[in-house]
């Protein structure tokens, strides 16, 4: 079946504008997971949503950082007054349970001049 | 706090040699899972193995090998007789699986293995 999907794979943005960054999971799957790989910090993780629950938010690195998740399925990240530290390729995973195998998407490049 | 550590940065090896990539974690949980991913120059971090705590069976597939040790927290991946197309970035990762507090089902990963095959 279809992988996990993200769009887009590369976004290019000026300070402080908005951007928002979409993630199709695997159908069917209850657990979504949005992890940030940058050259200084490695692959970090920003946020959890499973099922109804309320998402576990304790990575997000700012209150410029939410998510949703609508429908539970579609997550959309959102990322205001971007900074140039936001640089990034932000990863989406998901997985059927909360411990079982993530599949991760192809990701998307934010670059934020 | 959970802590997975790949001291290798970089390898370099020629084609056919083999190659063990070294991951050592840390956690107070007795229960939690271990996993490798491979991220090609693609950039899309590819799943290759998972381990639960409780199973400390060696594991082979193909040319790939695990060996579990939780005497010394260590879970180690070798790749048999290597090859060009095995050229990535390699990250160990680790989700603790003991209910509550923070962490829970969330994968702490190393700082990743570049391995590069030459031919």
């Amino acid at each position: 079946g279809a992988g996990v999907s993200q769009s887009p794979s590369n976004k290019v943005t000026e300070k402080g504008k908005d951007v928002e960054l979409r993630c199709d999971p695997i159908s069917g799957h209850t657990a979504l997971y949005w992890y940030r790989q940058s050259l200084g910090q490695g692959l970090e993780f920003l946020i959890y949503f499973q099922g109804n629950s309320a998402p576990d938010k304790s990575g997000l690195p700012s209150d410029r950082f939410s998510a949703e998740r609508t429908g539970g399925s579609v997550s959309t990240l959102t990322i205001q007054r971007t900074q140039q530290e936001d640089s990034a390729v932000y990863l989406c995973a998901s997985s059927n349970r909360p411990l079982d195998t993530q599949y991760f998407g192809p990701g998307t490049r934010l670059t934020v001049l | 706090a959970q802590k997975v550590t790949q001291a290798q940065t970089e390898i370099s090896v020629v084609e056919k040699e083999d190659v063990t990539l070294d991951c050592v974690y840390e956690t107070r949980d007795t229960t939690y899972y271990l996993f490798w991913y491979k991220q090609p120059p693609s950039g899309e971090l590819v799943f290759l193995i998972r381990r639960n705590s409780f199973d400390e069976q060696n594991e082979i597939s193909g040319r790939y090998s695990w060996n579990f040790q939780k005497s010394t927290s260590s879970f180690n991946f070798t790749i048999t007789a290597s090859q060009v197309v095995d050229s990535a970035v390699y990250f160990c990762a680790l989700i603790r699986a003991n209910a509550g507090g923070t962490s829970y089902g969330k994968l702490t990963f190393g700082q990743g293995t570049i391995l590069t095959v030459h031919p």
